[in-house]
């Protein structure tokens, strides 16, 4: 168990660009999670996948968002003509049937 | 809709002292679970504690435990014996009834500072 692994770190972008993100969970969770977090607030949830399935996205994922878990472990998150206003801290968790949620150390999103 | 409110921006406490983090929730929900987090400043977020709205006992994890007050609606953090490595963002959540899954509601944080 090497807990919830994130991919960068930390990713400068120039407005305008594509961005992908990827997680990967815990191997034997099923359930997974993306949420952003600004500077000075806590995380907000953006989308749950269960297994490969994306049974739920918040409305703070705009059309320029996309999340996929193509095969049920790994997950993507793709931010299309990125904005000033994305510049955040994405987080991954993942959590078997349990309440605990396990997350990645997040990947930090620059846009300029 | 679900709201957690977290109403100290920051806290000092001095090493091996106890420290009260204060947490407020607002929910329609009957079901519903509340969390504590912690943050430190490698960003990575860290479960410490869990309340379910139907347990009758206050959850105790080792030198946290959580002080749940149902009609007051809140879910106050104690960290006992504080040590230097407490020293982080502390986020309480809630898990609103109507979902089974991890989808949490957090509050906009504590910075808690132990001294030496």
């Amino acid at each position: 168990d090497t807990g919830v692994s994130q991919d960068p770190r930390h990713k400068i972008t120039k407005r305008g660009q594509n961005v992908t993100f990827r997680c990967d969970p815990i191997s034997e969770h099923n359930r997974l999670y993306w949420y952003r977090q600004t500077l000075g607030q806590g995380p907000e949830f953006l989308t749950y996948f269960q297994n490969e399935a994306q049974l739920e996205k918040s409305r703070l994922l705009s059309d320029r968002f996309s999340a996929e878990r193509p095969k049920g472990s790994f997950s993507t998150l793709e931010i299309q003509r990125t904005e000033q206003g994305d510049s955040a801290m994405y987080l991954c968790a993942s959590s078997s049937h349990g309440e605990k949620l396990f997350f990645g150390s997040g990947t930090q999103l620059s846009v300029l | 809709a679900q709201k957690i409110t977290q109403t100290q921006p920051g806290m000092f406490v001095q090493e091996k002292e106890a420290v009260t983090l204060d947490c407020t929730y607002d929910t329609s929900d009957p079901s519903y679970g509340l969390f504590w987090y912690k943050q430190p400043s490698s960003g990575e977020m860290i479960f410490l504690i869990y309340q379910g709205s139907y347990d009758q006992q206050n959850a105790t994890e080792g030198r946290y435990s959580l002080n749940f007050q149902k009609a007051r609606k809140s879910a106050n953090l104690v960290i006992s014996a504080s040590q230097l490595g407490d020293s982080a963002m502390y986020f309480c959540a809630m898990r609103a009834g109507g979902t089974s899954y991890g989808k949490l509601t957090f509050g906009q944080g504590t910075i808690l500072t132990v001294h030496p």
